[in-house]
């Protein structure tokens, strides 16, 4: 069973929100990752998780803030957002954060900051 | 430069009219490659991985290619269902796991 499960499917803040993004896996993958993806554009990396450590933070907004309670969770909080933040935040996992390891996507979150 | 280039950008076939889909790289050093479905406001959908020059995959009416320098994805009398766009993506020993992506080909099939 390949499911990475994302919560909510769709979020509409104010900019002076706070709001969170959840994500889970029980597939016993070490890795996972957040991602972007806007209109007729593929996803771009925001930061990957690796063994519960942070790996790779994109340069992105200190406005996302995320968080990877255990290895089947992460979390990304999301403070003072701006309009341009709208867009489908996608959750991804793998096996470990090594290349050649089949990345796996949820369903994604659509948010929208009004 | 991009690494991954995908064509056509959109490819329309009538129900039943076989295709192929182009995934050209030129990053060195491959790990993987990646093809994955995309509906409409959804995540991507993991199709294949390819790791090596020669090798093949196959799934209901869908078989994946890969040489050293490109990969295609060969669609076999689509169905309407099959509507959607697809994306390449690659990792190579210095992408720390990270997937690069095309740009994508967006199909649709016609009745």
């Amino acid at each position: 069973d390949t499911e990475v499960t994302q919560t909510p499917k769709h979020l509409v803040m104010g900019m002076t929100n706070k709001k969170s993004l959840k994500c889970e896996q029980h597939m016993g993958h070490r890795a996972m990752y957040w991602y972007k993806q806007k209109a007729k554009k593929p996803p771009e990396l925001m930061f990957v998780y690796s063994y519960e450590k942070l790996s790779i933070n994109e340069s992105v907004p200190s406005r996302f803030s995320p968080e990877c309670p255990n290895s089947s969770l992460l979390n990304l909080h999301l403070h003072a957002l701006q309009p341009e933040d709208s867009a489908l935040y996608l959750c991804a996992s793998s096996l470990r954060q090594t290349s050649g390891n089949t990345i796996y996507f949820g369903e994604g979150s659509w948010l929208t900051v009004v | 430069e991009d690494q991954v280039t995908q064509s056509p950008e959109a490819l329309r076939l009538q129900e039943g009219e076989s295709s192929s889909l182009n995934c050209s790289y030129t990053v060195s050093g491959l790990r993987g490659l990646f093809w994955y479905r995309q509906d409409p406001g959804k995540g991507p959908e993991f199709l294949f991985t390819l790791y090596s020059a020669g090798e093949e995959k196959e799934k209901e009416r869908l078989k994946a290619t890969l040489t050293k320098k490109e990969s295609f994805l060969h669609i076999t009398a689509p169905k309407p269902e099959d509507s959607a766009t697809y994306l390449c993506a690659v990792n190579y020993g210095g992408s720390q796991g990270n997937l690069i992506f095309g740009k994508g080909t967006k199909l649709s099939v016609k009745p």
